[in-house]
């Protein structure tokens, strides 16, 4: 009964590729996020979503967008994949106003 | 341009040697200040929430303080399983992105047994 899962755990793939993660959340919160965490592990945020809006961080690539089917998944798509998308990203959740939840991020290697 | 900032960036004790980690942010309207813990391999697990100077929260070995400028995480008789990364992290008044945190870089604590 995990919280918030995302899938796959690993994705190794090679530059010029798409490909997507998937987040779903089942805590009933309002509001998603996907976090992309460095080789320093600075994280930062990319995007946060809800039925209202999606509020995207300036320095974000438009490679990369958000898909929200429903209120409990927001799905990261990434086209054309460069050798700098190598990273850790986490999908997160929160109640409007509130602390946020992590899932356990999904390793992406560039090759 | 807002910030936070964690010290010292690395952090060794031996087993119940007590210390502090620290977090200052400058940042123009504060709406909560969040401090979790990430183990390696794992996503940030929440650890506490802090919305006013002064506010004090405790969860068994860990204590966070807030005051105007900075939070403080005191670890108290630490044991080896405290090792981890700990990362603070702001919340805005102003929504920042949809409620979402601004991070500090973390704190790589190693507690010896």
């Amino acid at each position: 009964d995990t919280a918030v899962s995302q899938t796959p755990k690993y994705l190794v793939t090679q530059m010029g590729n798409d490909k997507s993660i998937k987040c779903e959340q089942n805590l009933g919160h309002d509001t998603m996020y996907w976090y992309k965490q460095d080789s320093k592990k600075f994280l930062k945020i990319m995007f946060s979503y809800n039925n209202k809006e999606l509020i995207i961080n300036e320095t974000v690539p438009n490679r990369f967008s958000p898909k929200s089917p429903d209120k409990a998944h927001l799905n990261l798509h990434i086209n054309s994949l460069e050798l700098g998308d190598s990273a850790v990203y986490f999908c997160a959740s929160s109640r409007t106003g509130q602390g946020l939840f992590f899932g356990s991020g999904t390793q992406l290697s560039v090759l | 341009e807002d910030q936070v900032t964690q010290s010292p960036e690395a952090l060794r004790l031996q087993e119940g040697e007590s210390s502090s980690l620290n977090c200052s942010y400058t940042v123009s309207g504060l709406r909560g200040l969040f401090w979790y813990r990430q183990d390696p391999g794992k996503g940030p697990e929440f650890l506490f929430t802090l919305y006013s100077a002064g506010e004090e929260k405790e969860k068994e070995r860990l204590k966070a303080t807030l005051t105007k400028k900075e939070s403080f995480l005191h670890i108290t008789a630490p044991k080896p399983e405290d090792s981890a990364t700990y990362l603070c992290a702001v919340q805005l008044n102003s929504g920042g992105g949809a409620d979402g945190l601004t991070f500090g870089k973390g704190t790589h604590l190693i507690i010896q047994p």
